[in-house]
């Protein structure tokens, strides 16, 4: 079974500062996605940015990136030039090609004017 | 298309009645999952389908839990004999099951429905 670590229960910056957030994973599989998703309060979850993991570089999406070591089993999200509509709970989350999707119990991020 | 749509929003049921709720997908996806979220944590799997199939269900899904997709186009979950544990948001989330460039493996979420069990 796949499991999806997020150790950072809380985190805050201060706007226009950079911030990351960790998620850790584990898996047998070799080929598979992992994502992160944000909720913002009582709104629904959009996708922030995706990484196939056959990919060794590492996905961007304008002041979203991440660090994603395979050997390791880590996906971390980094935030640049944070906005206060960046607030929300983040999710990272792990999928088998073409299964279900998993993820971890969020990190909730607060960005302070 | 706008997008996944859940019905009702909101329920609130008094503990032993059953509750059903509704996932409209977005029309081209083929897969539709259910999950559950509790206050601070992040979702957790119930089940999917691909088309009308239902492909995998987790543990969490009890004997009192039930979901459906009749057509491969809209699916229910329906709750039996509610329990102030099953409070929580249901969450519906669509996607393409199937290869190729289409399918980047994105799950599109809907706003999710809250169920209070009182």
């Amino acid at each position: 079974a796949q499991t999806v670590t997020q150790s950072q229960p809380e985190m805050s910056v201060q706007e226009a500062e950079t911030v990351t957030l960790s998620c850790t994973y584990d898996t047998s599989e070799n080929n598979y996605y992992l994502f992160w998703y944000k909720q913002p309060p009582s709104r629904q979850m959009i996708l922030v940015i995706r990484q196939e993991a056959y990919k060794q570089q590492n996905a961007t999406e304008n002041r979203f990136s991440v660090n994603f070591q395979k050997a390791a089993k880590s996906f971390s999200l980094k935030i640049s030039d944070s906005q206060l509509g960046d607030t929300a709970m983040y999710f990272c989350a792990f999928m088998k090609l073409y299964n279900d999707m998993r993820f971890g119990a969020g990190t909730r991020l607060t960005v302070k004017p | 298309d706008t997008g996944v749509s859940q019905d009702p929003r909101h329920k609130i049921t008094k503990r032993g009645q059953n509750v059903t709720f509704r996932c409209d997908p977005i029309s081209e996806h083929n897969r539709l999952y259910w999950y559950r979220q509790t206050l601070g944590q992040g979702p957790e799997f119930l089940t999917y389908f691909q088309n009308e199939a239902q492909l995998e269900k987790s543990r969490l899904l009890s004997d009192r839990f039930s979901a459906e997709r009749p057509k491969g186009s809209f699916s229910t979950l329906e709750i039996q004999r509610t329990e102030q544990g099953d409070s929580a948001m249901y969450l519906c989330a669509s996607s393409w099951g199937l290869a190729g460039d289409s399918n980047t493996g994105e799950l599109f979420f809907g706003e999710g429905s809250r169920l209070t069990v009182l």
